[in-house]
Formats: structure tokens, sequence, C-alpha cells
């Protein structure tokens, strides 16, 4: 099975701080991506990883970068910690393997809030 | 500005009876339509999907209706559990984007027992 891991599953931060979120997959997977997931909004792609130090924006960049040094690890940083960015983030990956078809398999999310 | 337009946005439903869940899309150049689905506290994981050469898929209880020409799709979950209780989401994917999945709004289904 696929795994996609969320270190933090709940973190409170202070405006102004700077918050990184770590995703980890264990299937080689060359593509991954960073949602936001907000009630009645869905999910919104923030950025996402073609390969290894490769990367480009979502729809929702403003306020976060993302850094993948390694195939296995894709993290989202929040420069400056605003208190509208309190969401639940997921994390996700996908081969590009035509045998696997198009399926994302996300992680199980990381819930921050910014006070 | 929401590509995938998804109703309604909350569903209860009695056990045994059909969940139907809508969705709308504008942009022409989507050529795959997964379903999501999310229990609480987990991340979503794909039902089911559907590509636009074919009108329904069906896998089990979950069926997807297309339809092309009206840029619609359901998701219809027949014989409704209570296990089936969970979030669920419609999205779509440009021939074009590569990976990237534009996703609706959601649905929180309740199945009563």
């Amino acid at each position: 099975d696929v795994k996609v891991t969320q270190s933090s599953r709940y973190l409170v931060k202070r405006t102004g701080e700077k918050v990184f979120l770590e995703c980890v997959q264990d299937m080689d997977h060359e593509n991954m991506f960073w949602y936001r997931q907000d009630p009645g909004l869905g999910l919104r792609l923030i950025y996402f990883s073609y390969d290894v130090k490769m990367k480009e924006k979502g729809d929702i960049p403003e306020g976060y970068s993302v850094s993948r040094e390694k195939k296995e690890r894709f993290s989202l940083i929040l420069e400056s910690a605003s208190t509208n960015q309190t969401s639940m983030y997921l994390c996700a990956s996908r081969t590009v393997s035509l045998l696997s078809g198009n399926t994302i398999y996300f992680g199980e999310g990381s819930w921050l809030t910014v006070v | 500005q929401q590509q995938v337009k998804q109703s309604p946005q909350s569903l209860i439903v009695q056990k045994g009876g059909i969940s139907i869940i809508n969705c709308a899309y504008e942009n022409t150049a989507f050529d795959y339509f997964p379903w999501y689905q999310q229990f609480p506290g987990k991340g979503p994981a794909l039902l089911i999907a559907i590509r636009p050469d074919v009108s329904e898929k069906k896998e089990g209880r979950f069926t997807i209706s297309f339809n092309k020409s009206a840029k619609q799709f359901s998701l219809h979950i027949m014989d409704s559990q209570p296990g089936d209780s969970a979030t669920y989401f419609c999205a779509a994917k440009r021939r074009t984007s590569g990976s990237r999945l534009t996703f609706g709004e959601g649905t929180q289904l309740t199945v009563n027992p």
C-alpha cells in the first residue's frame, strides 16, 4: 500500500512564525502535492512538484513556499504564518507510470491553527 | 473561482436509500473525473473515476453517471449504509495539466441507521 505520511497532525503556531509541514511518501512517486482543505471550498492546490527540485505554483501559492530536495520528501513552508492560514493541509503523491492511472494518494492531513 | 461546482453541500439519507451527489464543470478540456471519499480524521481516497468517452461506470454500489453535453457528472450510492457516511469530493483533470486535479466543494453525507 502507498503510504503518505504527514509527521505533524496538529500544530498551533503564533502569527508571524515560520512553519514547516513535512510530508514523506514511500512509493518512489515522482509527483507530490500540497492541498489546503477548508469547509465549503473543497481542496485547493497550493504547490506541486513534478520531481526532485522541481516545483510549480498551484491555485493559491501566496504566503507559501515548498522544498523538495529528496524524491520522497516534500515540505510546505509558511514564511510568516497568518490567521487566515488556519486550515487543514493535505499532502499527496502520484506516480507518472501509465500502469497506475491517475490515482493521487493523500496523507491524513495536518491541522494548523495560527493564533 | 470554482471550476467544478458540487451539490449539495450536505446530504442526509436513510439506510438503504440512494445517495446522489452532483457536479458540474465548464472547462471542456477536462478528461478525467474521479470521486474521492474522506472519512473524519483521514485523507481523501479514490473511490471511483470515469473518462468522458463513457456515460456510466459502476463499481459495486457506487456508480458515476456522466453527461458530456451537459458537462455534468454525478455519484450514485445505492443501498446506502451508515459506513458510507463521509465527505465526498468530485474532481476533474485537464488533458494538459499533468497530474493537477481541480476539486469540487465537497458533500458531507450522513446515512442514518
